[in-house]
C-alpha cells in the first residue's frame, strides 16, 4: 500500500524559507520510473505544479518558481524535501506531495499540509 | 500558471450526462503526452480518476470516461450522482515548458 505524508511548518513569515518533507511508504524512489512531486493549491484556487524528482535524480520545476525551489531526495529515509525561499503571503496554500510512476500522472497523493505566510 | 483551460463550472441533474472540456496546445497533449483527470472532493486531496485519456484506476466507476480530440480532451460523467459534486482537474506534461501542468479546474454541481 502506497502512502505519502507531508510535514513542515504551518506558519512562516514573509521572506523566510519554507522546508517541507514528504515521507512515503510502499515504494522506493530508487526504482526505475518512479518520481515524487510537489503540487500546491491556494485557498479556493487551482492545483499548481511546483517540482518533481525522479528516481535517477533528474528534476522538473515550475518555470515561474524555479529560482525559489529546490527538491532533493533521501532514498534511505524514503523522503523528499522541498525548499522554497523568499516566502510571500501569495504562497499561502495547501502543499501536496504525490507519487508518479512511469507515465506523467500522479497516482497517489498525500493528505496535504496547510502553510500560511503571514507576519 | 495554468496552460490547460477548463470551464469554471458545469452542472446537471441526477442521472444526467455531463462533460468537462480541457483545452491544451501542441506542446502538451496535442503532442505525445497523455491527459489525466483528477477528482477533488471538498476538503480532500485530489484523487486520480482517469489516466492516459481513458483508463480508469481500480475502484473508479465506469460512469467516468475520458476522450481526446486534437488539442482538446473531455471527461464525461454519466448517471450523475450527488456524490460526484467535486472539483475536477485535467493534467498533462508540457514539452516547451519542460514541466507538468494542470488545468484551471471545473466545479461540478449536482442540481
Amino acid at each position: 500500500q502506497i502512502t505519502l505524508k507531508e510535514s513542515g511548518p504551518t506558519l512562516v513569515k514573509p521572506t523566510q524559507t519554507l522546508t517541507l518533507t514528504c515521507t512515503f511508504s510502499g515504494f522506493s524512489l530508487s526504482t526505475s520510473g518512479v518520481g515524487v512531486g510537489w503540487i500546491r493549491q491556494p485557498p479556493g484556487k487551482a492545483l499548481d505544479f511546483l517540482a518533481l524528482i525522479y528516481w535517477n535524480d533528474d528534476k522538473r520545476y515550475s518555470p515561474s518558481l524555479k529560482s525559489r525551489l529546490t527538491i532533493t531526495k533521501d532514498t534511505s529515509k524514503n523522503q523528499v524535501v522541498l525548499i522554497m525561499t523568499n516566502m510571500d503571503p501569495v504562497d499561502t496554500a495547501t502543499y501536496y506531495c504525490a507519487h508518479r510512476l512511469g507515465s506523467t500522472y500522479f497516482s497517489y497523493w498525500g493528505q496535504g499540509t496547510r502553510v500560511t505566510v503571514s507576519s | 500558471q495554468s496552460v490547460l483551460t477548463q470551464p469554471p463550472s458545469v452542472s446537471g441533474a441526477p442521472g444526467q450526462r455531463i462533460t468537462i472540456s480541457c483545452t491544451g496546445s501542441s506542446s502538451n497533449f496535442g503532442a505525445v503526452y497523455d491527459v489525466h483527470w483528477y477528482q477533488q472532493l471538498p476538503g480532500t486531496a485530489p484523487k486520480l480518476l482517469i489516466y492516459g485519456y481513458s483508463n480508469r484506476p481500480s475502484g473508479v466507476p465506469d460512469r467516468f470516461s475520458g476522450s481526446k480530440s486534437g488539442t482538446s480532451a473531455s471527461l464525461a460523467i454519466t448517471g450523475l450522482q450527488a456524490e460526484d459534486e467535486a472539483d475536477y482537474y485535467c493534467q498533462s506534461y508540457d514539452s516547451s515548458l519542460s514541466t507538468y501542468v494542470f488545468g484551471t479546474g471545473t466545479e461540478v454541481t449536482v442540481l
